[in-house]
């Protein structure tokens, strides 16, 4: 299995700022995620952070909103940038150590005002 | 629209009671997880089904993929409160890039 951990696991931000998301996993896996959940909802994919390459994001989904960092095996930053109100969600890692098992970080929960 | 529908969205039931939760698609799934989340945390892999017709079973939760590999259950027998929280179903599209998909998720309560 992975251990997963985010910082900061929760945030309340101003309209206009930038936030970044760091997510660490206690191994090297293969591939690392980045999803969204609104409160009560089911996760949404923001986009799969890529070693050493850009991340591939998903429909509806930007790199000038959402950049993404994974500078090695273990961490990958996601940035929300220009928040606004609309932004206010959990944002969850998750990483994969194989094709068929995925693991989730607690989550971070981000308000902006 | 769903890729994964869940029913149902939404269970309550009495302590001891035996319940059943749905994931059905139309897409055929490379494999098959099942995720519970309590609030405030993110999800927690239950169980992973990559076989039709398997079924495996971790103490009261029974997980069942279908034959065709497009739907899949999970049973519990006599829940406790302890087994409240969001149900997530979730699959890899076999013929989709393998991409992973979620559920709505069912939320549980079961009372004391």
């Amino acid at each position: 299995s992975a251990v997963i951990s985010q910082k900061p696991s929760r945030d309340i931000c101003q309209r206009g700022t930038s936030l970044t998301i760091q997510c660490q996993v206690d191994s090297q896996v293969t591939m690392m995620f980045w999803y969204r959940q609104q409160p009560g909802q089911s996760l949404t994919l923001i986009a799969t952070a890529n070693q050493g390459s850009e991340a591939t994001y998903e429909s509806g989904f930007v790199i000038d909103k959402f950049p993404i960092s994974r500078p090695n095996l273990t961490f990958s930053t996601l940035t929300v940038s220009n928040m606004s109100p609309e932004d206010s969600s959990i944002y969850l890692c998750s990483a994969s150590l194989d094709t068929d098992t995925q693991y989730f970080g607690p989550g971070t929960r981000l308000t902006v005002l | 629209t769903q890729l994964l529908e869940q029913s149902p969205q939404f269970l309550s039931i009495q302590e001891g009671e035996n319940l059943t939760v749905y994931c059905n698609s139309s897409s055929v799934f490379s494999s098959l997880q099942w995720y519970r989340q309590e609030p405030g945390e993110g999800p927690v892999l239950l169980v992973t089904v990559v076989t039709g017709g398997e079924v495996k079973k971790l103490k009261r939760l029974t997980f069942q993929f279908g034959d065709a590999r497009k739907d899949s259950s999970l049973h519990i027998t006599a829940a406790q409160p302890g087994d409240t929280g969001l149900y997530l179903c979730a699959g890899r599209d076999a013929y989709n890039n393998n991409d992973m998909r979620f559920g709505a998720g069912t939320r549980l309560t079961v009372k004391p």
